[in-house]
């Protein structure tokens, strides 16, 4: 167990709809960072947050938002979904803000678009 | 453009064999280089990091080598374990930019 917790464990709506997904960072880690994992693809970083505040930026689409709570807990948005969103969304976290720092992963949440 | 390459796409192996995952990268210069390993539907854990100085690092049954001048990595398991079934990630940090690329990873599979 890495200290990371995820919720839901898994999602599944409609096309077009919007969802999202939380994650609660290890106690003492002040970055959080959210992933996306498709069937035949490796992990795609997403966004980094970093005490709050958006820290690194990577294939995020703009239909995708994110925020880092007072309490470092983080939420996905995910808006406008396809078909093609359907993935497994990891939030990791670490205690500083690079990127190259050990990032602990959470299980995972697993969305089905239908 | 950065990349990080990793074979082969997929292993089989009887329990108690021991293999070797290869990596590499494109990546220069470079901070480290990590191997993580990922069981289905669970996220990654790390096994291994080597600094660009380091040549090689173990982790119980799992040993990383790392060549900074051919720009390779292999990951050594040895004597495997039915739970060894897993993707093997290798995820290189990009010393310019600070930014992380991962492999796309090796599927292992353990047969008893």
């Amino acid at each position: 167990d890495s200290g990371v917790t995820q919720t839901p464990k898994h999602l599944i709506t409609a096309t077009g709809q919007r969802v999202t997904l939380r994650c609660s960072p290890r106690s003492g880690d002040l970055s959080v960072y959210w992933y996306q994992q498709s069937l035949d693809q490796g992990l795609q970083f997403l966004i980094q947050y970093y005490n709050g505040e958006e820290r690194a930026k990577g294939n995020i689409l703009e239909r995708f938002s994110a925020q880092q709570f007072p309490d470092l807990h983080s939420e996905l948005n995910l808006s406008s979904l396809e078909l093609g969103d359907s993935a497994l969304y990891f939030c990791a976290s670490s205690v500083g803000a690079g990127l190259g720092e050990e990032q602990y992963f959470g299980p995972g949440t697993r969305l089905t678009v239908t | 453009k950065n990349q990080v390459e990793q074979s082969p796409q997929s292993l089989i192996i009887l329990e108690g064999k021991n293999c070797t995952l290869q990596c590499n990268y494109t990546v220069s210069p470079f901070s480290n280089l990590r191997w993580y390993k990922q069981d289905t539907g669970r996220g990654p854990v790390s096994l291994t990091i080597m600094t660009f100085s380091e040549n090689t690092k173990s982790n119980g049954r799992y040993t990383a080598t790392l060549d900074a001048d051919t720009k390779q990595s292999s990951l050594h398991i040895t004597a495997s374990q039915l739970s060894d079934s897993a993707s093997y990630i290798c995820v290189v940090r990009d010393y310019r930019d600070d930014k992380i690329i991962f492999g796309k990873g090796t599927r292992l599979h353990i047969l008893p």
